[in-house]
């Protein structure tokens, strides 16, 4: 069974521009969040998706959103990208969005110049 | 809203020694616990987790986690370690009621030969 992919895997952008990542959940898994990873604030939660609808969202600014598709692939845009965005973004993706284990993917390295 | 404390932000152990890694947690409400394990350059895997039962739980490679509700700590050890112990371990909490992970800053494990 494959698990969680994050694309890219690196991805180097300048202040001003907007990013796209993506992430495909193990198949059969319908819930995705999304995490923020970076030395000073540690690991900080984005959102999460289910069955397409946002259904929690952590305290970042509206730069940060996200989609997910009906196929459970999800995406997380940033736009107007700042120094402090890099950061290694993780997704991660669960069966039914409960107690169950979240699995995440390798994660996307961004980073901002 | 809950937070987690890592009391040990580096722990240098030599092979074979034991190891003990400390996490105290708040929250107001109930909530299940965590300790993902992360390699460089690579994303988050679950080592162990309480949800209900047993207060000692056990993972396959050796690591155990004691829940003490009393001093709200949910602290790992590992009786005898291996150079491939070496990685960053992180202590989580879960709403029961939620699906979002709050994490601690981490702990870096080196196992020294």
């Amino acid at each position: 069974k494959a698990g969680v992919t994050q694309t890219p895997r690196y991805l180097i952008k300048t202040r001003g521009q907007q990013v796209t990542l993506s992430c495909s959940p193990i198949s059969g898994h319908r819930s995705v969040s999304w995490y923020q990873q970076t030395p000073g604030q540690g690991l900080q939660f984005l959102f999460e998706y289910f069955s397409e609808t946002q259904r929690n969202k952590g305290n970042f600014p509206g730069r940060f959103s996200g989609r997910q598709f009906s196929n459970s692939r999800s995406e997380m845009n940033v736009s107007t990208l700042e120094l402090g965005d890099s950061a290694l973004y993780l997704c991660a993706s669960r069966t039914t969005g409960g107690i169950t284990e979240a699995f995440f993917g390798q994660g996307t390295r961004l980073t901002v110049v | 809203a809950q937070s987690v404390t890592q009391l040990d932000s580096q722990v240098p152990v030599f092979e074979e020694a034991p190891v003990e890694l400390r996490c105290n947690y708040s929250s107001s409400v109930s909530v299940y616990l965590f300790w993902y394990v992360q390699y460089p350059n690579q994303g988050l895997q679950l080592l162990l987790k309480y949800l209900s039962g047993s207060t000692l739980v056990e993972s396959i490679n050796g690591f155990e986690a004691e829940f003490n509700k009393s001093q709200t700590s949910f602290h790992l050890r590992k009786p005898s370690v291996h150079i491939s112990d070496t990685a960053e371990y992180f202590c989580a909490v879960m709403e029961t009621s939620g699906s979002r992970l709050t994490f601690g800053e981490g702990t870096q494990l080196t196992v020294n030969p």
